[in-house]
């Protein structure tokens, strides 16, 4: 069974970079699959950050673009997310995802972790 | 990327069919077969219903059903029973190659 769980500070300062881990167990990245990060701010819908490819490759939302970065770590079963100059507007549940096809649909999901930017 | 439009809110009673629509463009709904369907409880993360406009993943209830007609996917839930109750969230891969969600819709379960 395919499990995913986020990790990371739940408080980031206002500039700051967010950082966050999703270790997958049950599955290795390293096989196949994109890997995605979404986020729910508190209240409010899902809007989709990116996703990476166990080979590196990756795509971003236009409009995080700037600020995201994607990485992958195939020796620890991980993929990150980085998030930098964050506002009170990049407070969300982060949610990391694993893309079951290239039409980006999401099966197996973690719990989700909550990020309070905050100073 | 702008968020798919859905209407805020639907609700009907129990044993009835509600219809949630998911309205795209040309480069997102309208030019691909590849629009899912999440359900979502609070607190919860999301779950997949349909994938790829109308397909079912195993174990998720036939009363779900997905159609796509245009710009414009539909979400049907037959036989509405008061479990039924969440947030449902639209999803299209788009001509970019990204994912767009949605604005959610709460049903309501009379």
């Amino acid at each position: 069974q395919v499990q995913l769980q986020e990790s990371g500070p739940g408080l980031v300062k206002p500039s700051e970079t967010l950082s966050l881990t999703c270790t997958v167990s049950g599955y290795s990245i390293s096989n196949a699959y994109y890997w995605g990060w979404i986020r729910q701010p508190p209240g409010k819908g899902l809007e989709w950050i990116g996703n990476i490819y166990h080979s590196g490759s990756t795509y971003y939302n236009p409009s995080l673009k700037s600020r995201v970065t994607i990485s992958v770590d195939t020796s620890k079963n991980q993929f990150s997310l980085k998030l930098s100059s964050v506002t009170a507007a990049d407070t969300a549940v982060y949610y990391c995802a694993r893309e079951e096809s290239s039409s980006r649909w999401y099966l197996y999901w973690g719990q989700g972790t909550l990020v309070t930017v905050s100073s | 990327q702008s968020a798919l439009t859905q209407p805020a809110s639907v609700s009907g009673s129990p044993g009835q069919s509600i219809t949630i629509s998911c309205t795209g463009t040309s480069s997102d709904v309208g030019g691909y077969k590849y629009v899912s369907w999440y359900q979502q409880y609070p607190g919860k993360a999301p779950k997949l219903m349909i994938y790829d406009v109308s397909n079912r993943p195993s174990g998720v209830s036939n009363r779900f059903s997905g159609s796509k007609s245009g710009n414009t996917a539909s979400l049907t839930i037959s036989g509405l029973q008061a479990e039924d109750e969440a947030d449902y969230y639209c999803s299209s891969y788009t001509s970019s190659s990204t994912l767009v969600f949605g604005g959610g819709t709460k049903l309501t379960v009379l």
